[in-house]
């Protein structure tokens, strides 16, 4: 099925630099989802976003709901080094009753 | 730790042969997902499961199958494999589904080599 559009691919960045990255859909979600993924873990759930507009804070994550259901993003503020790995958008429900996700950006945080 | 385990964490079979990969889902989750991660399709969506019932299929194969059990825990049979099959298969639970707000926790993942 159809995966979301996921950007940027890749991002480098020095520790204390905030991080922005989004994701976009042709359909309608009813939930979007940020979740994080260490190398050989599963992915781990960061933010959960189910109302259109909805703007959520997790520490230093700050996530958004757009207002046509098509498009999240996500920020992370004054990165640090444990912040590397690859973070996933997920859309949840609405026209296809089902999950798709973007294809990730893979982060890494110099010291 | 996401409360969501799996096995076994690694699996190397050959082609032709047939899986099973197993999954218990947090206590008091109803459903399961099956996910499966490789790194040309990234993570693809292959079926729910619903206090037993089949609920929300995604892309999974016809040489694919999954049932989930009185007890809640569900097993993903795969069969006639390929090379291409090779891939992390993530099991995933929450209280309900995708039509409703709770959201879903992935457990560590098995890691499925055909060689």
């Amino acid at each position: 099925g159809q995966q979301l559009n996921q950007s940027p691919q890749s991002m480098f960045i020095q520790e204390g630099e905030d991080v922005s990255m989004n994701c976009t859909s042709s359909s309608i979600f009813n939930t979007w989802l940020w979740y994080k993924q260490d190398p050989g873990e599963g992915p781990v759930l960061l933010i959960a976003l189910y109302k259109a507009g909805e703007l959520t804070s997790n520490g230093r994550l700050t996530a958004q709901f757009g207002i046509t259901r098509k498009d999240s993003f996500l920020n992370i503020s004054a990165s640090i080094p444990s912040d590397v790995g690859i973070y996933f958008c997920a859309g949840q429900g609405g026209e296809n009753n089902d999950m798709r996700f973007g294809a990730g950006t893979r982060l890494t945080v110099k010291p | 730790d996401s409360g969501v385990t799996q096995t076994p964490k690694h699996l190397i079979t050959a082609t032709g042969q047939r899986v099973t990969l197993r999954c218990s889902p947090r206590s008091g989750d109803l459903s399961v997902y099956w996910y499966q991660q490789s790194l040309d399709q990234g993570l693809q969506f292959l079926i729910q499961y619903y206090n037993g019932e089949e609920r929300a299929k995604g892309n999974i194969l016809e040489r694919f199958s999954a049932q989930q059990f009185p007890d809640l825990h569900s097993e993903l049979n795969l069969s006639s494999l390929e090379l291409g099959d090779s891939a992390l298969y993530f099991c995933a639970s929450s209280v309900e589904g995708f039509s409703s707000t709770d959201t879903q926790y992935f457990g560590p993942g098995t890691r499925l080599t055909v060689l």
